[in-house]
């Protein structure tokens, strides 16, 4: 079943602004996780944030973590063409993982 | 380096055919390994999963089964496909013991059932 939300389903934005994208879930979750999918191909992961976490940051990458509110986001900062891609956040459930259905993210030079 | 191959990357069948997708692992032993699938524009449908050699779960009652025959190949399999098993299937693997959980994915099966 799908755990994780994703908003906005799509976004697009001019090179050089930042991205910002958020996941919602529904129960308790141990770490929760953002891949990133280019077009026709599979997933690669982006960051984990733990639940006792509030927030990570990786290059340019920032996740945020709300367990109160069962939410999380992710910020892209200074975007880039190569930036453009579905993002999906993932929670785990024992030895699975449930993805949402994503956020498109186009980048326009 | 771990590594995860999926083959075919592409494949045509009409309805009622059978169905054989391979995923092996490299580079790590005992891996979990997953099947997912993801219609077009859509998330990720987790189809089954395994912690062990001829261990599977599977998440949703369907037409497709799968085998782990051994411990870094998992198999996706079908004897009669129908229209709605289109698809793109990823297979992926994870550590079974590990702080992480991070899944690596292979590049991919798109599937079209005509």
């Amino acid at each position: 079943s799908q755990q994780g939300e994703e908003d906005p389903q799509a976004l697009s934005i001019q090179e050089g602004e930042n991205a910002t994208m958020n996941c919602s879930y529904k129960t308790s979750i141990n770490n929760l996780q953002w891949y990133r999918q280019n077009s026709g191909r599979g997933l690669v992961h982006l960051i984990l944030i733990r639940s006792n976490e509030r927030e990570k940051h990786s290059g340019r990458l920032r996740v945020t973590l709300d367990t109160s509110k069962k939410s999380s986001s992710l910020l892209i900062t200074a975007s880039r063409a190569a930036d453009t891609a579905s993002y999906f956040c993932a929670t785990d459930s024992e030895y699975k993982l449930s993805f949402g259905a994503g956020t498109t993210v186009t980048v326009r030079a | 380096s771990q590594t995860i191959h999926q083959w075919p990357a592409t494949l045509v069948q009409p309805v009622g055919s059978p169905l054989s997708l391979e995923c092996t692992v490299e580079g790590t032993s005992n891996p979990n390994l997953y099947w997912y699938r993801q219609a077009a524009g859509r998330g990720l449908q987790l189809l089954f999963y395994s912690v062990g050699i001829g261990q599977i779960s599977s998440e949703v009652p369907q037409n497709l089964s799968a085998s782990r025959p051994q411990d870094r190949q998992f198999i996706l399999s079908s004897k009669k496909l129908l229209l709605s098993d289109s698809g793109f299937y990823l297979c992926a693997w994870s550590s079974l013991v590990g702080p992480n959980g991070e899944l690596f994915f292979g590049e991919g099966s798109r599937l079209t059932v005509l």
